[in-house]
């Protein structure tokens, strides 16, 4: 799998576009790009998911650059409710015998 | 549907106790992994398994075993409980088909004494 390169922490506020970006200089042709959040005591839930140009859902929007050398986790006019830690994972789970190895994350935290 | 449940919820040992963590899914998912999460820091892989009858090492396995009972269930068992155990372990499963996500249990919160 890819190794991933995220901001440790991001403070924003109410009302802001929060921009998270992801590094991963060796993706493969065959990898996808994976966002989870993680609210504090639970687990960690999928957001989005591309491969190439942007993707968006009702959540968030996903940005990835014609090299797909990293990609960038937009969420629209973030709330409190939207302080949590996002990972990024690169890879292609449904692979064989594949591991699926979580990095630090980013620690988002929102104030009003 | 329940998606993927982990029993317990809590649980406390003494030292050199040890114990089983259960996780079950129903959406009829391949693979499935477990995750320890120590406060404050990211999810470390302590085993998966990528399909029933196949258990693999991730990154930290030592202290632990796993069994694929079946394709529902993939248990972790601790033999013998040390405080450097103390964690939230999360159980997850994917389906296999192509690109799918993860999907994770609500975790079982372990206090090692």
């Amino acid at each position: 799998l890819a190794k991933t390169t995220q901001p440790i922490s991001m403070d924003s506020y109410e009302g802001q576009e929060v921009n998270i970006t992801c590094s991963h200089n060796n993706i493969a042709t065959n990898d996808y790009i994976t966002w989870y959040q993680q609210f504090p005591s639970q687990g960690p839930r999928f957001i989005i998911q591309g491969y190439k140009t942007k993707v968006t859902n009702e959540v968030a929007s996903l940005f990835i650059p014609a090299d797909r050398k990293s990609s960038t986790l937009s969420l629209p006019r973030v709330s409190l409710s939207d302080t949590a830690v996002y990972y990024c994972l690169v890879g292609a789970p449904e692979s064989s015998a594949s591991k699926i190895i979580f990095g630090s994350g980013t620690r988002l935290s929102i104030r009003p | 549907n329940a998606g993927v449940t982990q029993t317990p919820k809590f649980q406390v040992l003494k030292t050199g106790q040890s114990m089983t963590l259960q996780c079950a899914q129903d959406m009829n998912h391949n693979s499935m992994y477990w995750y320890r999460q120590d406060p404050g820091m990211g999810l470390r892989l302590i085993y998966y398994s990528a399909s029933e009858g196949t258990t693999d090492k991730g990154e930290v396995p030592n202290g632990y075993n796993v069994s694929r009972l079946n394709k529902r269930e993939f248990s972790l068992r601790l033999e013998s409980a040390a405080p450097s155990q103390t964690s939230v372990y999360f159980c997850a499963s994917v389906s296999g088909t192509v690109h799918s996500p993860l999907h994770f249990g609500n975790g079982t919160r372990l206090t090692v004494t």
